[in-house]
């Protein structure tokens, strides 16, 4: 089946550095991707969209300076969380639709910010 | 505002026996219905999907749509232990993906 992978699965960093995190579709090719940030016990916020060959589109509250997200290709997207703080530290998931009925979601992102 | 509403439980069912899960949302434009499976500190994984209005069954698992009450549930027969997580409907409208707050199962043995 389609399979969305997520990389680095967990990462460590110290506060005031920046931290890239890549999505890729592997078998199919996704021209929007879906950033989610979750903190224990929640459900999944929304971060914001990202749309191949162009800006992604932010969520209210999200700071697209901080988090920067680049779509350069059909099968991947990669955020950065700029200057990263402790209150970042958290699980970060991406998801890719395929076709009208189908999400998949990258196996996601434990950042600690210490 | 789009909700997609869960009750966050936890929901508590003895081994064996029927677990239901419901959800329900806000837009009527929503097109296609997701459950997701979450254990703790793991990415959700995709359980069920459905469009059209009735059931659909998956082994153990019947989602169930009903567009004019606007609630999608979940079914799952013959409980496990295993099925112990949380679970999270997703409702979506054009590329837009909106999550319910998720409902967490516990199967006890």
């Amino acid at each position: 089946g389609a399979v969305v992978s997520q990389h680095p699965s967990w990462v460590i960093c110290k506060s005031g550095t920046s931290v890239k995190i890549e999505c890729r579709s592997l078998d199919f090719q996704a021209t929007t991707m879906f950033w989610y940030r979750q903190f224990p016990k929640q459900s999944l916020m929304l971060m914001a969209t990202s749309n191949e060959g162009s800006k992604a589109t932010y969520e209210q509250g999200v700071e697209k300076d901080k988090f920067l997200i680049n779509h350069a290709s059909l099968t991947l997207s990669t955020l950065t969380v700029t200057s990263a703080h402790p209150e970042d530290s958290s699980f970060y998931i991406c998801s890719a639709n395929r076709g009208r009925t189908e999400a998949f979601f990258g196996q996601g992102t434990r950042l600690t910010v210490v | 505002q789009k909700e997609v509403e869960q009750n966050s439980g936890p929901l508590s069912v003895p081994e064996g026996a029927i677990a239901s899960l419901n959800c329900t949302y806000s837009d009527r434009g929503s097109q296609s219905f997701f459950w997701y499976r979450q254990y703790s500190g793991k990415s959700p994984e995709l359980i069920m999907f459905i469009y059209s209005n009735g059931d659909k069954e998956d082994g153990r698992f019947t989602a169930q749509l009903n567009k004019a009450s606007q609630y999608v549930s979940l079914l799952i027969r013959d409980s496990q232990p295993s099925d112990s997580a949380t679970y999270l409907c997703a409702v979506r409208a054009g590329n837009m993906l909106t999550f319910g707050g998720g409902t967490r199962l516990m199967v006890k043995p």
